[in-house]
Parts: structure tokens; sequence; C-alpha cells
């Protein structure tokens, strides 16, 4: 296991349609997390992970982004209905119980056209 | 209210020179994390150091050291013997309860 993988690294879609985004954290992380970043700007919270139970979810995510972890292992991004606004740079990170460091994948870049 | 600030957009270093980063952060929470990432425009966040709230010593990383000053609230990273290669955006960013917190970066460019 050489870290967290993100697949795809690219998605480019019109605007309506659906995407789906997969995140594979480092194995033995029981943490996972989902971060979206735009342009200039840092990585902002999307929802968080404690092996399959999400814990915390933004305020700011609206109710067409869902995520899952179903056995505690990958996790999904799901986006409804794409608006422009969704174009960024989604990214996984996992860590492991206490203060420790999280670890990132290399993001999905979503472009809504 | 913000978690982390950045206050300096951009920086500009001499190879070889040493640089600091700054970033103040707010939290009333005792047990707290601050870290340090790079993201060079490859876009993958890269983890540089570490800093408990309980930890009497400053982190160092090799060329990383993280300047925590608790009472000021700061958390300033420190590069020394800059190269080429630093060039990037660095984020400083506090983990506090189930969420990390992220600044805005700091966009450092290495002159040679």
């Amino acid at each position: 296991d050489t870290g967290v993988s993100q697949n795809p690294r690219h998605k480019i879609t019109k605007r309506g349609q659906n995407v789906t985004f997969r995140c594979d954290p480092i194995s033995e992380h029981n943490r996972l997390y989902w971060y979206r970043q735009t342009l200039g700007q840092g990585p902002e919270f999307l929802t968080y992970f404690q092996n399959e139970a999400q814990l915390e979810k933004s305020r700011l995510l609206s109710d067409r982004f869902s995520a899952e972890r179903p056995k505690g292992s990958f996790s999904t991004l799901e986006i409804q209905r794409t608006e422009q606004g969704d174009s960024a740079m989604y990214l996984c990170a996992s860590s492991s119980t206490g203060y420790t460091e999280a670890f990132f994948g290399q993001g999905t870049r979503l472009t809504v056209v | 209210a913000q978690k982390i600030t950045q206050t300096q957009p951009g920086m500009f270093v001499q190879e070889k020179e040493a640089v600091t980063l700054d970033c103040t952060y707010d939290t009333s929470d005792p047990s707290y994390g601050l870290f340090w990432y790079k993201q060079p425009s490859s876009g993958e966040m890269i983890f540089l150091i570490y800093q408990g709230s309980y930890d009497q010593q400053n982190a160092t990383e090799g060329r990383y050291s993280l300047n925590f000053q608790k009472a000021r609230k700061s958390a300033n990273l420190v590069i020394s013997a800059s190269q080429l290669g630093d060039s990037a955006m660095y984020f400083c960013a506090m983990r506090d309860g189930n969420q990390f917190y992220f600044g805005t970066g700091t966009s450092l460019t290495v002159i040679p």
C-alpha cells in the first residue's frame, strides 16, 4: 500500500449529470475525509468517516452531495445534478486515530461544463 | 471565525537562504494538532511537519522546523537552506476534533 489513491484523476461532465469519485485510503487508517479545494483557496472540509460511520458533514454540503464508506475501507463521493459551481479539486485523506497527520490522495479535478 | 490565518499570500526567498511562513490559529480546545502541508503545482498535498499542543519542544523534520508559540497561538514554519524544489503553496492546518482546518496558503517562490 503506497498511499491514498483517488480515481479518476480528472473528470469533465456536463451540467446536470451525476458523477462519482472513489477514494482508497491507506489500509490501516480508520479515518477518512473528503475535502474540496477551489483555485487559490485552502481545502474545505466536506465530510468525515470513522470506519464505516459518517460522523460529520459540513453544513455547506448541499443535499446533492452524498458519501459512503460501506465496509470501512474505500469511500465514494457522489454529486448529483452537477452545477458549474461544483468545479473544483476533490481531495480525499486518511489518518489513524489520534492527533496524527492526514495523508492526502492526488485528488480528482472536476470540471462542469 | 477563521480557525487558521496565513497572512502572507506570496513570499520570495533566495536559494540557500532560510524563510519563515507565518500561521496563527484559533481554538478553545486545549488538545489540538498543528500541521504544515506543501502543495506543488501537481496538486498533491504533502505532509511536512506536525506539532501537538502539549509538545514542549518545537518540531523539526530535516530542513523544516515549526516555531510553536502557544501563548501567541502561532505555528510558523521555518524552511532552512531553501531549494528550488521548495517552490510551492504551503498550507498551515489544525486538527480540532474530527476536522482539519486549513488556511488560505502561502505561495513560496525560491529564486536561483
